[in-house]
């Protein structure tokens, strides 16, 4: 199957600073991906659908401010959480669309953030 | 009211048992995966079915549409299949609605 990577895998952070994680498809291009955020023992919670080229569609609850997405390429969209805060961590990963048909979606290996 | 039903949510096995998780849905559907996710997080995408059945290796999916249920089967299960199955079902074109997750554990 298509292949999306994450970066970093795992971040550790102090409060008040801002961090970026890159999710790319490797081996084809997504117009739209997909950004989710895990907490333990949880199912995924979609935060928002990133559109190539145009603003994200966040999900209801969630800050746009605060989770900046920037999908400024086919095969590259990136997740930045802005002043982090003890509570912003968590699990987060993202999932790329062949559009199509089926609609198949792949997932990236996830990056865990942690704000002290 | 979740809108996709596993069962169950916890699932124990001697390894080479065979393995059969369950997922419900409400309405009609375009497409239906089955994701595995591992200790430590990353996410797999097994399988994605709009009908009928699909086989990879000793993993088996089926869908019933009529009945809107799906299973995932595992035969011959090992320690390493070991891992939370999470079954995802899209209404159309719309996102995808997960299920809440079936954590199996297979003992050597």
């Amino acid at each position: 199957g298509a292949v999306v990577s994450q970066h970093p895998s795992r971040v550790i952070c102090k409060s008040g600073t801002s961090v970026k994680i890159e999710c790319r498809s490797l081996d084809f291009q997504a117009t739209t991906m997909f950004w989710y955020r895990q907490f333990p023992k949880k199912s995924l919670m979609l935060m928002a659908t990133s559109n190539e080229g145009s603003k994200a569609t966040y999900e209801q609850g969630v800050e746009k401010d605060k989770f900046l997405i920037n999908h400024a390429s086919l095969t590259l969209s990136t997740l930045t959480v802005t002043s982090a805060h003890p509570e912003d961590s968590s699990f987060y990963i993202c999932s790329a669309l062949i559009a199509g048909p089926y609609n198949e979606q792949f997932f990236g290996p996830g990056t865990r953030l942690t704000v002290l | 009211k979740n809108e996709v039903e596993q069962s169950p949510q916890n699932l124990t096995a001697q390894e080479g048992e065979f393995i059969t998780i369950n997922c419900s849905y409400s309405v009609g559907i375009s497409a239906l995966h089955w994701l595995q996710q591992h200790p430590g997080g990353g996410i797999v995408s097994l399988f994605m079915l709009s009908s009928g059945k699909k086989k990879h290796g000793r993993l088996i999916a089926t869908i019933n549409i009529q009945e809107k249920h799906s299973s995932l089967h595992i035969t011959a299960s090992h320690p390493r299949d070991s891992a939370v199955y999470i079954c995802a079902v899209r209404y159309g074109t719309d996102k995808l609605i997960f299920g809440t997750g079936t954590r199996l554990q297979v003992f050597p």
